[in-house]
């Protein structure tokens, strides 16, 4: 079964950076997208960008321009998430999900999802 | 502020039904995009609940339905059971901005 498990809790404090690994089994790494969505306390989810594993191509949420960085290692088919310049406001659960690029982009949905790593940015 | 807007807590006793709504707008939903829906226990990954606004992946009861109507949609639950108690969001993309994909604010579903 499709399997995605991400890197354990991270404390960073404001101004660094933030690496979280998502280490995908159980299929074929290169099959789906990687999308990272985040979530703040008592908010709702965020989109924040998306990684093809076969090519390294990416696209992201206008909001993290300059700040995102999305890389993969198909060798332990695993992909990263780099967020750099760390405000406190970043504080949040990051999850790693799948995405059938092969569906027209208005009707994809994010068809399996890591349990989330919370990121906690503090001075 | 989410794009699709949720009620934060809807709740219902073990064998009534709940709907859950979720409303866009001319550029999301109203648009024709397709509406999903995700549930999420405490602590775990959120999961696929409903696929194009009205269609169930393997392994999930025929008591979760979805419909979608103009800038609207709804997941019902019918049969309620104390294990659905959860998170509930829907999610669906923006013609409009550059992150296209969007969620709703998440709503808790109480089983009383």
């Amino acid at each position: 079964q499709v399997q995605l498990v991400q890197s354990g809790a991270e404390v960073k404090k404001p101004g660094a950076s933030v690496k979280v690994s998502c280490k995908a089994s159980g299929y074929s790494f290169g099959s789906y997208d990687i999308n990272w969505v985040r979530q703040v306390t008592g908010q709702g989810l965020e989109w924040m960008g998306w990684m093809n594993p076969n090519t390294g191509n990416s696209g992201f949420a206008a909001k993290f321009q300059g700040r995102i960085t999305m890389t993969r290692d198909t060798s332990i088919a695993t992909a990263y998430l780099d967020l750099s310049s760390l405000r406190p406001e970043d504080t949040a659960v990051y999850y790693c999900a799948t995405r059938d690029r092969n569906k027209f982009a208005a009707a994809a949905s994010f068809d399996f999802w890591g349990q989330g790593t919370l990121v906690t940015v503090s001075s | 502020q989410s794009v699709l807007t949720q009620p934060p807590s809807v709740s219902g006793a073990p064998g009534q039904r709940v709907t859950i709504s979720c409303t866009g707008s001319s550029s999301n939903i109203g648009a024709g995009s397709d509406v999903h829906w995700y549930r999420r226990f405490p602590g775990t990954a959120p999961e696929l609940l409903i696929y194009g606004n009205n269609n169930r992946p393997s392994g999930v009861p025929d008591r979760f339905s979805g419909s979608k109507s103009g800038t609207s949609a709804s997941l019902a639950i019918t049969g309620l059971q104390a294990e659905d108690e959860a998170d509930y969001f829907c999610q669906s993309y923006d013609n409009n901005l550059s992150g296209p994909w969007v969620f709703g604010g998440g709503t808790k579903l109480t089983v009383l």
